[in-house]
């Protein structure tokens, strides 16, 4: 079946720790992003590409990083991670970089940083 | 600046009774609106969108919202719902120039027996 995989789908990590959360793709989707939720706030941009090779900051980038090396990854790292990054991490991807493409979701990755 | 306001963060409801979800936006140009779902434990799925043209859209499951440009505004509405219709419901913006989505915080819609 087409989609979005997540990996982990959980963890809980130690603060001061890096971490990358893995996103794969197999609709070949030019565009993918990557959200935090958190209750009360809805989803939040952090990082996002518009196509392989490139990358941009979203709503809330800092402590996050992002590479696109191809069409289907797009793995999201956490250099030292500290407890406010405690949250539920959507990947998603759209066919093109336009505001009226349709997103579709991964299953999310809930992190836990103590 | 875009932003996205769902006023309710919790909706309970009766089975078979019928529901409004709330969604208001402020933009200074033109919009591209929609309306996501999640169930437990799953990411977001879109359940309708409005891009142009008619200001009434609808979903397959029996979900409308209509786009009201005077009041900037665009209600999740159904009729009667169903105990499966128990999710998360987001309201989301773009515009027509950019790419940016903003989503609004959620309302958690609970559908009682």
């Amino acid at each position: 079946i087409a989609g979005i995989t997540q990996a982990p789908t959980s963890q809980i990590l130690a603060a001061g720790r890096r971490m990358t959360l893995r996103c794969t793709q197999d609709m070949r989707h030019n565009a993918m992003y990557w959200y935090r939720q958190d209750l009360g706030l809805g989803l939040r941009l952090i990082h996002y590409s518009n196509t392989a090779g490139t990358t941009g900051k979203g709503e809330v980038p800092d402590g996050y990083s992002v590479s696109r090396a191809n069409t289907d990854d797009f793995p999201l790292t956490l250099a030292s991670a500290v407890p406010s990054q405690t949250s539920v991490y959507f990947c998603a991807s759209s066919e093109g970089l336009a505001g009226a493409d349709e997103q579709f979701f991964g299953p999310g990755t809930r992190l836990t940083v103590l | 600046a875009q932003s996205v306001t769902q006023l309710d963060s919790q909706v309970p409801v009766f089975e078979e009774a019928p529901v409004e979800l709330r969604c208001n936006y402020s933009s200074s140009v033109s919009v591209y609106l929609f309306w996501y779902v999640q169930y437990p434990n799953q990411g977001l799925q879109l359940l309708l969108k409005y891009l142009s043209g008619s200001t009434l859209v609808e979903s397959i499951n029996g979900f409308e919202a209509e786009f009201n440009k005077s009041q900037t505004s665009f209600h999740l509405r159904k009729p009667s719902v169903h105990i499966s219709d128990t999710a998360e419901y987001f309201c989301a913006v773009s515009d027509t120039g950019g790419f940016k989505t903003i989503f609004g915080a959620g309302t958690r819609l609970f559908v009682k027996a």
